[in-house]
């Protein structure tokens, strides 16, 4: 069975400092890896995902993410966060065998502060 | 239509009595999921529907919670006796395979009083 841990349940940040919120997985096969983000009151956008070649992938609004075999991990990164960038962030992740279910984590609330 | 579109996106009901709850995915999307959001919580799996195959309903709390798909489209997920933990909000995703993941509608917020 696959399953996803996000470390951090809130994760406060002060405008233009970097950020890293980190996702685990947990899969004997392999996967497709996902962040999705849940600005206030909206629902869940794709942010960016991986599914195979280049381990650094980049997505919208200046974040990217880097799948770690090794480590099971995806973990998401942007260099300079903004105050809008205060949303909720999930990790997910799709195994290319046996069940079909789009398993998340269970959040972190990125909040960035002036 | 362009997106995943669920209906209503808010709905206020007694205890004890049943809602229905609908969703039109993507079109030619084949897959369609629903998932519940508590507050504090993460996103729980509810029902997944592949195509033709037998739903996993391996998420559903308990069996008051019920999920049907007609013709491959719109999805219906049905909460009967509703009880207040049932309150939530309820996403629906549609999906056309795992390499482009899932969107995901509005949801509908659910609330037992």
């Amino acid at each position: 069975a696959q399953s996803v841990t996000q470390l951090d349940s809130q994760v406060p940040v002060f405008e233009e400092a970097p950020v890293e919120l980190r996702c685990n997985y947990s899969s004997s096969v392999s996967v497709y890896l996902f962040w999705y983000v849940q600005y206030p009151n909206q629902g869940l956008q794709l942010l960016l995902k991986y599914l195979s070649g280049s381990t650094l992938v980049k997505g919208i609004n200046g974040f990217e993410a880097e799948f770690n075999k090794s480590q099971t991990s995806f973990h998401l990164r942007k260099p300079s966060v903004h105050i809008s960038d205060t949303a909720e962030y999930f990790c997910a992740v799709f195994t290319t065998g046996g069940g079909n279910k789009l398993t998340f984590g269970t959040g972190t609330q990125l909040k960035v502060e002036l | 239509g362009a997106g995943v579109s669920q209906s209503p996106s808010n709905k206020v009901t007694e205890k004890g009595k049943d809602v229905e709850l609908r969703c039109d995915p993507i079109s030619g999307h084949t897959a369609l999921y629903w998932y519940r959001q508590s507050l504090g919580q993460g996103l729980e799996f509810l029902i997944y529907f592949q195509g033709n195959s037998a739903p996993d309903k391996s998420g559903l709390p308990s069996d008051r919670f019920s999920a049907e798909r007609t013709g491959g489209s719109v999805s219906t997920l049905t909460i009967q006796r509703t009880q207040q933990e049932d309150s939530a909000v309820y996403l629906c995703a549609s999906s056309l395979n795992r390499v482009e993941g899932a969107f995901f509608g509005q949801g509908t917020r659910l609330t037992v009083v």
